[in-house]
């Protein structure tokens, strides 16, 4: 069973560019997480979807956007970027949405640089 | 409001050695789930443990086992006879309604061999 993808691995963006990251999750798996990883702030979450719909958001700005389509993949989408948006970018597969006892398969993440 | 803290930044240990991870967690949630993920350097997260809220006997699987008080809102993990290939970083995480993670800051473990 193939685990959670994420393209591309690495990313260097220039400020005020736009980038969109993707995630396929493990097949069958219809809940979506992103999560943004700094050195500085750790593990923050960004938001989840689960069926196409947007089931709860972090504390980030507008610029941060995703969506999730019929087949579960979701991509997240950050405009604007800024130095501080440098980070390792990690998608996280569930198989429903509302299991707090089911763990979360990761991503080996997207390394995002912006110069 | 959720909170996770991990106090300890780094640890090292020789190889063979037991090593606890500490964990203390805040929620006003009588229902929440906590985990231990590890953290390779190829960057994903790997599950290792969870305990809920209503369970609070301490398991052994392999060379993982944990102690979760909720007196003290604590949720450490130990590796017994430790390895190489456990060097990573070890994040301890709470999981309330909504589902997202809740993620400590981490420790970073190091086995010398």
């Amino acid at each position: 069973k193939a685990g959670v993808t994420q393209t591309p691995r690495y990313l260097i963006k220039t400020r005020g560019q736009q980038v969109t990251l993707s995630c396929s999750p493990i097949s069958g798996h219809r809940s979506v997480s992103w999560y943004q990883q700094t050195p500085g702030q750790g593990l923050q979450f960004l938001f989840e979807y689960f069926s196409e719909t947007q089931r709860n958001k972090g504390n980030f700005p507008g610029r941060f956007s995703g969506r999730q389509f019929s087949n579960s993949r979701s991509e997240m989408n950050v405009s604007t970027l800024e130095l501080g948006d440098s980070a390792l970018y990690l998608c996280a597969s569930s198989p429903t949405q509302r299991t707090l006892n089911t763990e979360a398969f990761f991503g080996q993440g997207t390394r995002l640089t912006v110069v | 409001a959720q909170k996770v803290t991990q106090a300890q930044t780094e640890i090292s240990v020789v190889e063979k050695e037991d090593v606890t991870l500490d964990c203390v967690y805040e929620t006003r949630d009588t229902t929440y789930y906590l985990f231990w993920y590890k953290q390779p350097p190829s960057g994903e997260l790997v599950f290792l443990i969870r305990r809920n809220s209503f369970d609070e006997q301490n398991e052994i699987s392999g060379r993982y086992s944990w102690n979760f008080q909720k007196s003290t809102s604590s949720f450490n993990f130990t590796i017994t006879a430790s390895q190489v290939v456990d060097s990573a970083v070890y994040f301890c995480a709470l999981r309330v309604t909504g589902n997202q993670f809740y993620f400590g800051t981490g420790t970073s473990l190091t086995v010398i061999p």
